[in-house]
């Protein structure tokens, strides 16, 4: 069964900076591109990132160019997502995806954690 | 304002068959595959049918989707209670080098 489990969510201020990261099991890692998708609460779904199976491509929404960062490491089969310079409108559930086409949307998603974005 | 466009609500009633719009542009419906995803209260969206008209394992087959040009639909027939959810559309955008998706559409079994 395929198992995404996203943690490092809390509560930041603005300016600040998390990392989130994502356990993957249940499937081989390093054969999919992952993504990661964001939800403000009560709102649609919104595309974050992507990265090649073997890391050597990313992609970023506008939005998020410049501030956040995605990576992987194969060998521990876990994704992350550093984000830094927090905005109160970067407040969302933040969900780890996994793609079988790199440029495809996703087939499997985590359960989210939550990034609340707050002084 | 998302790329795709879907209407914001949809309703029917228990066994009517229901269908959801999804309207893009050629540079993603248009020159790519097209997914949809059902989303219950309080959990994270499910991947309901891949390109186009695929139904992955487990998918009951009264879900169904299709695509024509640059617009995709959704139909649900023999419409049940538990299908009440969010359904968003979503496909990759060659311009924007991203996925994009659209606002979702608030399904309500009547």
């Amino acid at each position: 069964e395929v198992q995404l489990v996203e943690s490092g969510g809390e509560v930041v201020q603005p300016g600040g900076s998390l990392r989130l990261s994502c356990a993957a099991s249940g499937f081989t890692f390093d054969d999919y591109a992952m993504q990661w998708v964001r939800q403000a609460p009560g709102k649609g779904l919104e595309w974050v990132s992507l990265i090649t199976w073997d890391g050597s491509q990313t992609f970023y929404a506008d939005s998020m160019k410049g501030r956040f960062s995605v990576s992987r490491d194969n060998s521990k089969n876990t994704l992350y997502l550093q984000m830094n310079s927090l905005r109160v409108e970067d407040t969302a559930f933040y969900y780890c995806t996994r793609a079988r086409v790199a440029v495809a949307p996703p087939d499997s998603w985590g359960q989210g954690t939550l990034v609340t974005v707050s002084s | 304002h998302s790329v795709l466009t879907q209407p914001p609500s949809a309703s029917g009633t228990p066994g009517q068959r229901v269908t959801i719009s999804c309207s893009g542009s050629s540079s993603n419906i248009g020159s790519t595959y097209v997914y949809w995803y059902q989303q219950l209260p309080g959990m994270a969206p499910k991947l309901l049918i891949s390109r186009n008209d695929q139904r992955p394992s487990g998918v009951p087959d009264r879900f169904s989707g299709s695509k024509s040009g640059t617009s995709a639909s959704l139909a649900i027939s023999g419409l049940r209670s538990e299908d009440e959810a969010d359904y968003h559309c979503a496909a990759w955008d060659d311009s924007l080098s991203g996925v994009v998706f659209g606002g979702g559409t608030k399904l309500t079994v009547l």
